[in-house]
């Protein structure tokens, strides 16, 4: 069974250019995640979706963040304009939405803002 | 709110010596609990889960015991071996409004010699 799928995995942009970050989640699993991981620092959720629908985005920075996830299958989360402080890893994860709080984890994308 | 925090690392051990790795909580209700553990280049995988008061969680040879008491939930290893090198999280999920949510620690930095 293939795991969750990122791209890229690593993206170095300058301030105030646009990035764009894609998953692909394990087939079956309704539910998705999106979660920013400082150096140093465990995850912290930006975004949840079951199916196609965003169910939880209370810490998403929605003046310059934005997702979608259409057909509620693949995700896309997009900075714009992106800012030094964004540097980061941004994981995706997904889950069968049980409420067992296990979530399946792709390897992240690595954002270098210079 | 939620909140999850663990002991400071790094932590150097060598091979075949005792692990103990602590993780207190701060929860409303009865959150389940969990250990992820993520390896070099890698994403995060579930180490381990307790989903209720006294349950054990067990996997690799990695135990740690849910104590709603003391509200812990540390990880012991009684060998560690050159391949446990990783960063490990305590994480939890509970209900109401976090419910599909993991609040994660900052995670250790565990480093085994041989």
């Amino acid at each position: 069974e293939a795991g969750v799928v990122q791209s890229p995995r690593y993206k170095i942009i300058e301030k105030k250019q646009p990035v764009a970050f894609w998953c692909n989640p394990i087939s079956g699993h309704n539910t998705l995640y999106w979660y920013l991981q400082n150096l140093g620092q465990g995850p912290e959720l930006l975004i949840r979706y079951e199916n196609e629908e965003a169910v939880d985005d209370s810490q998403l920075p929605k003046d310059r963040f934005s997702a979608e996830r259409l057909k509620g299958v693949d995700s896309t989360l997009k900075i714009q304009p992106a800012e030094l402080g964004d540097s980061a890893v941004y994981l995706c994860a997904s889950s069968t939405g049980q409420g067992s709080g296990e979530q399946y984890f792709g390897p992240g994308t690595r954002l270098t803002v210079t | 709110g939620n909140s999850v925090t663990q002991m400071e690392g790094p932590v150097t051990l060598s091979e075949e010596a005792f692990l103990t790795i602590n993780c207190t909580y701060t929860a409303t209700g009865y959150p389940s609990l969990f250990w992820y553990v993520q390896y070099p280049g890698e994403g995060l995988q579930l180490l381990l889960k307790a989903t209720k008061a006294d349950d054990k969680g067990s996997n690799k040879g990695f135990e740690a015991t849910y104590r709603k008491e003391t509200t812990s939930f540390h990880l012991e290893k009684g060998s560690v071996q050159v391949s446990d090198s990783a960063v490990y999280f305590c994480a939890l999920s509970a209900g109401g409004t976090s419910y599909g949510k993991l609040t994660f620690g900052q995670g250790t930095i565990l480093t085994v010699h041989p």
